[in-house]
């Protein structure tokens, strides 16, 4: 089992630009949670996702979207980049929505916003 | 508003010796506490956990106690190893509407332990 594994590993882009980020779910779980850590912070969450659906939203704007595939993998857009966007983004994957205990993060991907 | 904080960004502490890594909140909804380990280029993995109708639960060289008067939590680590040095993360939840829950995390606690 590969556990949950997150593309790219790093990616650069300028203000201004679109990105999109991908997850795969550990092999059983159906609930996909984005959170994003800034440089020094803790992750904040952004949004969950089950049965494709967006559940649960944190405290962020809309230009921070994203997507669940009917095989649980997930995307997160984010639009009209801005250089407060560079961060850790991390998914963590749950079998259902309130196992929090049984979440698992993946690596993350490291997005620099020049 | 910061409703997790850790306020000790570091602690360093001799190998062998007790860590105590501690975590206040603000939240009185929280009812479900837990712990992350992350170490460089991986992601947070879980440690340990608590429910607000515990003060104290054990696994292993881990503790945790949760004192709801004081809305403060501690992780115990005894005896500490080099293997321990990381960035821990307390992390609190409640339960939403749908049986959802989303963690709140703090900002972390970076633990050396020395050989």
């Amino acid at each position: 089992d590969a556990g949950v594994t997150q593309s790219p590993t790093h990616l650069i882009k300028t203000r201004g630009q679109q990105v999109t980020l991908r997850c795969s779910p550990k092999s059983g779980h159906d609930t996909v949670s984005w959170y994003q850590q800034a440089l020094g912070q803790g992750p904040q969450f952004i949004f969950q996702y089950y049965e494709e659906e967006e559940r649960q939203r944190g405290n962020f704007p809309d230009r921070f979207s994203g997507h669940q595939f009917p095989n649980y993998s997930s995307e997160l857009n984010v639009n009209a980049l801005l250089l407060g966007d560079s961060a850790l983004y991390l998914c963590a994957s749950s079998p259902g929505t309130g196992i929090v205990n049984e979440q698992f993060f993946g690596p993350g991907t490291r997005l620099t916003v020049l | 508003d910061q409703q997790v904080k850790q306020n000790s960004p570091s602690l360093s502490v001799q190998e062998g010796r007790i860590s105590i890594l501690n975590c206040d909140y603000t939240n009185s909804m929280f009812d479900y506490f837990l712990w992350y380990k992350k170490y460089p280029a991986e992601g947070p993995t879980f440690l340990i956990s608590i429910s607000s109708i515990k003060d104290k639960n054990e696994d292993g060289r881990f503790t945790v106690f949760l004192n709801k008067s004081a809305k403060h939590l501690s992780l115990h680590i005894v005896p500490s190893q080099p293997g321990d040095s990381a960035v821990y993360f307390c992390a609190a939840t409640v339960l939403l509407r749908g049986s959802a829950r989303q963690l709140t995390f703090g900002s972390g606690t970076q633990l050396t332990v020395l050989p």
